[in-house]
């Protein structure tokens, strides 16, 4: 079943804009993971925060996570034309697996 | 680093074919390798979790005998598509987990650059 939701589907802003995209989950979890995806690609793992821990900071990236909500948000700061892909979120159990949720389309126009 | 190399990167096949995609893991030894499908616009859906030396674990309404995963070694983990047909047409991504020290549940996953097979 599909874990994570992410929200909005498409956002398209300015270059020099911050992105924000959410990820809702509805089972409890051990860690959660944002990857980024180019069009025709793989993913490209970006962060991982456990579920100990409220924020995580990398470079321009910045993710915070509320387990009271089962929510998680990617912010992505000063925003390039070559941050322009799908970022998807994806739910660690207790097992080894992922659920991936639908994804976030992000356009950034020059 | 944590290279993850997929090949090919395309078929295209005519109906009836047998297609053989590989993942290999070039920098590191992956105790776990995963595959997955990926329809247009959509999540990832996975398939299947490959184990080194060990028979794969598939997800519940993956047919068994029409995706054949071998992980024969640390580093190579194969899915063949058996007598492929037009809706088995699809982009196919694997993954590669480093092992892990106490415990495999919060690790990342190391992608391949997907397959996009396509059935005539």
């Amino acid at each position: 079943s599909q874990q994570g939701e992410e929200d909005p589907q498409a956002l398209s802003i300015q270059e020099g804009e911050n992105a924000t995209m959410n990820c809702s989950y509805k089972t409890s979890i051990n860690n959660l993971q944002w990857y980024r995806q180019n069009s025709g690609r793989g993913l490209v793992h970006l962060i991982l925060i456990r579920s100990n821990e409220r924020e995580k900071h990398s470079g321009r990236l910045r993710v915070t996570l509320d387990t009271s909500k089962k929510s998680s948000s990617l912010l992505i700061t000063a925003s390039r034309a070559a941050d322009t892909a799908s970022y998807f979120c994806a739910t660690g159990g207790s097992n080894y697996k992922l659920t991936f949720g639908k994804g976030t389309l992000l356009t950034v126009n020059p | 680093g944590a290279v993850v190399s997929q090949h090919p990167s395309r078929v295209i096949c005519k109906s009836g074919t047998s297609v053989k995609i590989e993942c290999r893991s070039l920098d590191f030894q992956a105790t776990t390798m995963f595959w997955y499908r990926q329809f247009p616009k959509k999540s990832l859906m996975l398939m299947a979790t490959s184990n080194e030396g060990s028979k794969a674990t598939y997800e519940q309404g993956v047919e068994k005998d029409k995706f054949l995963i071998n992980h024969a070694s640390l580093t190579l983990s194969t899915l063949t598509v058996t007598s492929a047909h037009p809706e088995d047409s699809s982009f196919y991504i694997c993954s590669a987990q480093k092992p892990y020290r106490t415990g495999i549940s919060n690790q990342p996953q190391h992608f391949g650059d997907g397959t996009r097979l396509s059935i005539l």
